[in-house]
């Protein structure tokens, strides 16, 4: 089955550190890039951070430059993101989306949710 | 920054009517544009890319023109799996963004 899913969310204090985590199957994933868009419940999307299939042409939000490190291991399948110094501003439910072609998104995991809060 | 600008934010349509969502962007970004659908607790879906071309699998009721700035996305006869929220997005320049999305509810 062609899917993506998500792991790692949850609850934590602002300034502390989240790795998300997303595992790919059903297609070849080192032949796509891959990206984290993020949604606060009940919201509209924002697009965090994209990688190239080689790991190369990574992108960050502004909101996240500097916090943020998005990384991949084409070996096991999967996409991470490494949250640092979170705020409350960045509670959201984050979607792993697998990039079609230069920036269009075809298959979406159902996300993990993330929440800064003391 | 790419700003991208939807309306209206909400649409009142009846089942089997047409539905016509616009979306603006804060500068060109040619013909990289795509429209996804998103039913409540769900993971937006794929409809078009490249301005109008449909995704696989997508209905011919779904149907979509523009280039430039402005962007239109057309449902011809909705259907009720259709009452949804729409969002555009830009791939023309990161940072990616989307609009703030359009909710097609029933009349």
């Amino acid at each position: 089955e062609v899917q993506l899913v998500e792991s790692g969310g949850g609850l934590v204090q602002p300034g502390r550190s989240l790795r998300l985590s997303c595992a790919a199957s059903g297609f070849i994933f080192d032949d796509y890039g891959m990206h984290w868009v993020r949604q606060v419940p009940g919201k509209g999307l924002e697009w965090v951070s994209g990688i190239g299939w080689n790991g190369g042409n990574i992108g960050y939000a502004d909101s996240v430059k500097g916090r943020f490190t998005i990384s991949r291991d084409n070996a096991k399948n999967s996409l991470y993101l490494q949250m640092n110094s979170l705020r409350p501003e960045d509670t959201a439910l984050y979607h792993c989306v697998k990039d079609l072609s230069h920036g269009y998104f075809d298959l979406w995991g159902r996300g993990t949710l993330v929440t800064v809060s003391s | 920054e790419i700003v991208m600008t939807q309306s209206p934010a909400t649409l009142s349509v009846s089942p089997g009517e047409r539905a016509t969502l616009s979306c603006r962007a804060s500068q060109s970004v040619g013909s990289n544009l795509a429209w996804y659908q998103q039913n409540p607790g769900l993971a937006p879906r794929l409809l078009i890319y490249g301005a109008s071309t449909r995704a696989t699998g997508i209905p011919a009721r779904f149907s979509a023109s523009g280039s430039g700035t402005e962007f239109t996305l057309t449902i011809s006869s909705l259907q009720s799996e259709d009452f949804a929220v729409y969002y555009c997005q830009q791939y023309n320049n990161r940072p990616l963004t989307f609009g703030g999305g359009t909710k097609v509810e029933i009349k």
